[in-house]
């Protein structure tokens, strides 16, 4: 299998339940993005991991929390979210640090729901 | 800070017509420009880049664009398109220092007519 995947697809949760988004990429990448896709907005860039080490993180809510555990595997566990969370989740791979003109690969993304 | 501005939200287009979608930037430092675009129900796929040398870049499915940097624009052309390039594209910035922030616009929604 190649590329980015994303699981689950689509995801329908309560605002007091626990849930994890997982992505998988299978590039030989070595940084990993979570983008938020709303409409009408552009994408919004969440958390990024360089070497499994967190490199940006965009004043995102704590109720958000993601999980790099090696290069190839990104989280992101989400608790008591709101109903404005409700969007498109995508995960992004690249190239780090010797190719900051590497562009990024994008999972199908995880379309979430909060009720 | 670095911006990029997709005026058109929609763009109806006839088959075999031609088409261009503008993105415009803005930045203090030298960039790197990419299209991607987003077929319904999936992520965002690679068209093209611009990183340096010749300005016209051409891509996948027959796109091209054109780096203009006086006019801080990059705009994505195509000469004929299909049903099939019905999606919606987006233009993104990064700049050349090394961060791993690509600014993307808010995209512009191509729609072709049979």
């Amino acid at each position: 299998e190649t590329g980015v995947t994303q699981t689950p697809r689509h995801l329908v949760m309560g605002m007091t339940n626990k849930k994890s988004l997982k992505c998988e990429q299978h590039l030989g990448h070595n940084a990993m993005y979570w983008y938020k896709q709303s409409a009408k907005k552009p994408l919004e860039l969440m958390f990024v991991y360089s070497l499994e080490e967190r490199v940006e993180n965009n004043s995102v809510p704590s109720r958000f929390s993601p999980e790099c555990p090696n290069s190839s595997h990104l989280f992101l566990h989400l608790h008591t979210l709101q109903p404005e969370d409700s969007a498109l989740y995508l995960c992004a791979s690249s190239q780090a640090r010797d190719s900051y003109n590497s562009p990024l690969h994008f999972g199908n993304g995880t379309r979430l729901t909060v009720t | 800070a670095q911006s990029v501005t997709q005026l058109d939200s929609q763009v109806p287009v006839f088959e075999e017509a031609p088409v261009e979608l503008r993105c415009n930037y803005s930045s203090s430092v030298s960039v790197y420009l990419f299209w991607y675009v987003q077929y319904p129900n999936q992520g965002l796929q690679l068209l093209l880049k611009y990183l340096s040398g010749s300005t016209l870049v051409k891509g996948i499915n027959g796109f091209e664009a054109e780096f203009n940097k006086s006019q801080t624009s990059f705009h994505l052309r195509k000469p004929s398109v299909h049903i099939s390039d019905t999606a919606e594209y987006f233009c993104a910035v990064r700049n050349n220092s090394g961060t791993y922030k690509y600014i993307f616009g808010t995209g512009t929604r191509l729609k072709v007519l049979a």
